[in-house]
């Protein structure tokens, strides 16, 4: 079946530190993936996502580019602030005959200090 | 406005009680979903509906029951509480049931089962 790894947490940062997040996953088909990030109190927000290899989706200064070849879709941002402080999940989203299921990794909980 | 709104926001009961979550969205998706977040915010997904029609049935106790009376309700019962259903419920929506979607989460309904 479907699945997403990703780096364990927690992660600490000073602001202004380089962030990577690792996330690799395992599917039967072709899928699409994600980065949601769940602010404290909050639901999931769809961060940013990429559909096919060698996409890359990028929002609010965080990137991320789906490689076929390695089976990842890693978070970066270049420059973290104390506001980024969050849960980040790398999901991804199959196509088959569970189109429309989710599969989401453990989450990255990252905490940055001023 | 509220794109995906869940009630109640949080929820104290006693064990064996039955209690229902309640969640609209006003986003005219087609697809819905109810997840669980545990306290170490792992996120599992337990029912999606499309058009009101159960896609996705993970394994989840028969205690739970979902209800959707139309495209843009998906409710939550659960019979027979336990403490082990201490967690955070998110609904959530998306356009169509398919590979691709972002998926927008309600707030969340934390449950505490004393």
């Amino acid at each position: 079946g479907d699945s997403v790894t990703q780096m364990e947490g927690p992660v600490t940062l000073s602001e202004e530190a380089f962030l990577t997040i690792n996330c690799t996953y395992t599917a039967t088909g072709y899928p699409s993936l994600f980065w949601y990030v769940q602010y404290p109190g909050e639901g999931l927000q769809l961060l940013l996502k990429a559909t096919k290899a060698d996409d890359k989706g990028s929002n609010k200064g965080f990137e991320a580019t789906y490689r076929k070849e390695t089976t990842s879709f890693h978070l970066e941002k270049g420059s973290v602030q104390v506001s980024d402080s969050a849960v980040y999940f790398c999901a991804l989203s199959d196509r088959g005959t569970n189109a429309g299921k989710s599969t989401f990794g453990d989450g990255t909980t990252l905490t940055v200090k001023p | 406005d509220t794109a995906v709104s869940q009630t109640p926001k949080y929820l104290v009961t006693q064990m064996g009680n039955d209690k229902s979550i309640k969640c609209e969205q006003n986003l005219g998706h087609d697809t819905m979903y109810w997840y669980k977040q545990d306290s170490k915010k792992f996120l599992k997904i337990m029912f999606s509906y499309n058009n009101k029609e159960l896609i996705i049935n993970e394994t989840v106790p028969n205690r739970f029951s979902p209800k959707s009376p139309d495209k843009a309700h998906l409710n939550l019962h659960i019979n027979s509480l336990e403490l082990g259903d201490s967690a955070v419920y998110f609904c959530a929506s998306s356009r169509l049931q398919g590979e691709g979607e972002t998926q927008y989460f309600g707030p969340g309904t934390r449950l505490l089962v004393l």
